[in-house]
């Protein structure tokens, strides 16, 4: 099983659509990040997360600790959304350094105008 | 933030061969982080490059294949040795800026696209 397990893995919706994506955890973190990966390659940290809610323009992102669950909220979906969301969570370390960041498998999005 | 840059972009490899992917970041940073990303996967975390040190590799990844090298707080290589056509995927530097409430945020190059003939 996966330390971080997304869902869904793929979602196709029409312009102006709600979306929400899932991510649950099952290891110790200090902060879970979503990410954007558009064709090409390029990687854009969205939001850092370590409680609460966080928003930014129409993209909104919540964490349960207790859960151990986050979503990635996008309101008045756009085409220009269309792009591969990645949870990913700062393991929780005992040595005070920082720790590379453990991925899920990403949400391809596409938002057909 | 942080602004990262890697060469090459891309680059088509015969098997056998050895790649260096080099990253700059435009400001200090104490820790920088390679990932691979291999075709329809996620990112996986090779090792993390501290300025005077030897690297730390995760599980699965070796220092004789992935040499890295940290020679100042702004500067980072990854060498792709003995390349074969599984080593094929995106490679990407990562660091950490300074985020809010002690948690720091990621920051990405733009990758360097691999290919092993």
């Amino acid at each position: 099983k996966n330390e971080v397990e997304q869902s869904p893995q793929n979602l196709t919706a029409q312009e102006g659509e709600f979306i929400t994506i899932n991510c649950s955890y099952s290891v110790g973190i200090s902060a879970l990040h979503w990410l954007q990966q558009h064709p090409g390659g390029g990687i854009v940290s969205l939001f850092m997360l370590s409680s609460g809610k966080k928003k930014h323009g129409r993209l909104i992102a919540t964490i349960n600790i207790q859960e151990k669950h986050s979503s990635l909220h996008i309101t008045a979906s756009h085409p220009r959304d269309s792009a591969v969301y990645i949870c990913a969570v700062s393991r929780r370390g005992g040595g005070g350094g920082a720790d590379g960041l453990t991925f899920g498998k990403g949400t391809h999005l596409i938002i057909q105008p | 933030s942080a602004v990262i840059s890697q060469k090459p972009s891309r680059d088509i490899c015969q098997r056998g061969t050895s790649l260096t992917i080099q990253c700059q970041v435009d400001s200090q940073v104490t820790m920088m982080f390679w990932y691979r990303q291999q075709p329809g996967q996620s990112l996986t975390l090779i090792a993390t490059a501290n300025q005077g040190s030897e690297a730390t590799y995760e599980s699965g990844f070796v220092i004789d294949k992935f040499p890295i090298s940290r020679p100042n707080l702004t500067f980072s290589t990854l060498t792709v040795s003995n390349m074969s056509p599984e080593d094929s995927s995106i490679y990407l530097c990562s660091v950490e800026g300074t985020g809010g409430g002690g948690y720091n945020e990621q920051f990405f190059g733009p990758g360097t696209r691999l290919t092993v003939l």
